[in-house]
């Protein structure tokens, strides 16, 4: 079954704090694709990274970075030095194919607050 | 550039009432889905469509009908709204559904009376 889960419902931190946010997936299929999004107070969607099944590589964008580890079918994300503006809630999503099409699926998200 | 427009912004409804949620694009993609996010629940797929023509049902499509004539338009209704459909409503787009971005429109907030 197609499955995403952020067991962290909110995250509080100082601001310049490391934080981590966890994506646990499960999935049947081979050949998927994840990613994460970001939702900040606004409202709008945001798409932040895309990581497929074949690729392990970490990735790092600025204070951003992922863990991915099919191992433990985890893709984490890493906010270093965090500032007030990261404040948000966070999607992971995992993206599958089916008969016919695709499907992606989302987690319940992490709610992120960040304190001056 | 548009993008995916989304109407109405808001919306508030009776029991039993119908109405469509519209969602357009104009990036030519193929693959579209209508999500709606509630507290502690996340973004859940209602229904998705790869193409003009073929849609099909997501993690919570009860309620709820769509269909897709044309590649631009992805039209949600509600056919006898229930307060438990109040939510925000999120239409999205990609290329492909698999490896692609999704894009998504800036939402619609409905209350069920």
């Amino acid at each position: 079954a197609q499955k995403v889960t952020q067991a962290q419902t909110e995250i509080s931190v100082v601001e310049k704090e490391d934080v981590t946010l966890d994506c646990v997936y499960e999935t049947r299929d081979t050949t998927y694709y994840l990613f994460w999004y970001k939702q900040p107070p606004s409202g709008e969607l945001v798409f932040l990274i895309r990581r497929n099944s074949f690729d392990e590589q970490n990735e790092i964008s600025g204070r951003y970075s992922w863990n991915f580890q099919k191992s433990t079918s985890s893709f984490n994300f890493t906010i270093t030095a965090s500032q007030v503006v990261d404040s948000a809630v966070y999607f992971c999503a995992l993206s599958e194919a089916r008969t016919g099409g695709f499907k992606t699926i989302f987690g319940a998200g992490t709610r992120l607050f960040v304190k001056a | 550039n548009a993008g995916v427009t989304q109407t109405p912004k808001f919306q508030v409804l009776k029991t039993g009432q119908s109405m469509t949620l519209q969602c357009a694009q104009d990036m030519n993609h193929e693959y579209m889905s209508w999500y709606r996010q509630d507290p502690g629940m996340g973004l859940r797929l209602i229904h998705y469509s790869v193409g003009a023509g073929i849609t099909d049902q997501g993690e919570v499509p009860n309620g709820y009908n769509v269909s897709r004539s044309t590649t631009e338009d992805f039209p949600l209704r509600l056919l006898s709204a229930a307060p438990s459909q109040t939510s925000v409503y999120f239409c999205a787009s990609s290329y492909d559904g698999l490896k692609n971005i999704q894009y998504f429109g800036a939402g619609t907030r409905l209350s069920v009376l």
